[in-house]
């Protein structure tokens, strides 16, 4: 069965600080790699994709992706208030057999201190 | 652009009424469609995923069915709510292959009274 691991937290980091949000995968074949942020009461929006070993920024935030020990991060410097959220880890493993190829993470609730 | 419409936001349905919950998505075609199902404080539960018109696959059994009657609309529908199908619905679409995740409607609240 696949699994997606993550920290349910809450994390919580000051303002202007680097954020660092961690996720394990159990499914060596998974292929691409999703950072969601959903704010409360809200849907979750894709914010970062992956799908190479080593780093991808995209302004604040640089996902990290090392398949050989199966773990993808979210980096997020200097830190605002706005990033309170939860963020969700997702993974696809699609392989052409059917249409559910991701699988989340339970989501880490990061909170941003003023 | 693609965008994808959900509705309505909110809904207050008492126990053993009927449910219908909308979806729609433009600007692609024969796109993946699936509906999750977010109780307070828990993960992402899929509940049906669809590949095409018609064709409807369920992951979780339970009193909710769904439907795919055009090519962009997605339908999830139950006979007799129970307390229990409370929680945040979504809509999310995909393309086909899903290799660059998920796009998501903006949800439907559900309370069941």
């Amino acid at each position: 069965q696949k699994e997606v691991e993550q920290n349910s937290g809450p994390l919580s980091v000051p303002e202007g600080a680097i954020a660092s949000l961690n996720c394990t995968y159990s499914d060596r074949v998974s292929q691409s790699f999703f950072w969601y942020r959903q704010y409360s009461g809200k849907s979750p929006e894709l914010i970062m994709s992956i799908y190479s070993n080593g780093d991808k920024e995209d302004g604040r935030f640089t996902a990290q992706l090392n398949k050989a020990s199966q773990y993808v991060s979210l980096l997020i410097r200097d830190s605002q208030p706005s990033d309170s959220a939860t963020y969700l880890c997702a993974v696809n493993t699609y392989s052409g057999g059917g249409a559910d190829g991701l699988t989340f993470g339970k989501g880490t609730h990061l909170i941003i201190q003023p | 652009s693609q965008t994808i419409h959900q509705w309505p936001a909110t809904l207050v349905q008492p126990v053993g009424s009927p449910l219908s919950l909308e979806c729609t998505v433009e600007g692609t075609s024969n796109p993946n469609l699936y509906w999750y199902r977010q109780a307070a404080g828990r993960g992402l539960q899929l509940l049906f995923y669809s590949v095409g018109i018609g064709q409807i696959s369920s992951e979780v059994p339970q009193n909710l069915s769904a439907s795919r009657p055009q090519d962009r609309q997605f339908i999830l529908s139950s006979k007799k709510l129970l307390l229990s199908d409370s929680g945040f619905y979504l809509c999310a679409w995909a393309r086909s292959p899903p290799n660059y995740g998920y796009t998501f409607g903006s949800g439907t609240r559900l309370t069941v009274v």
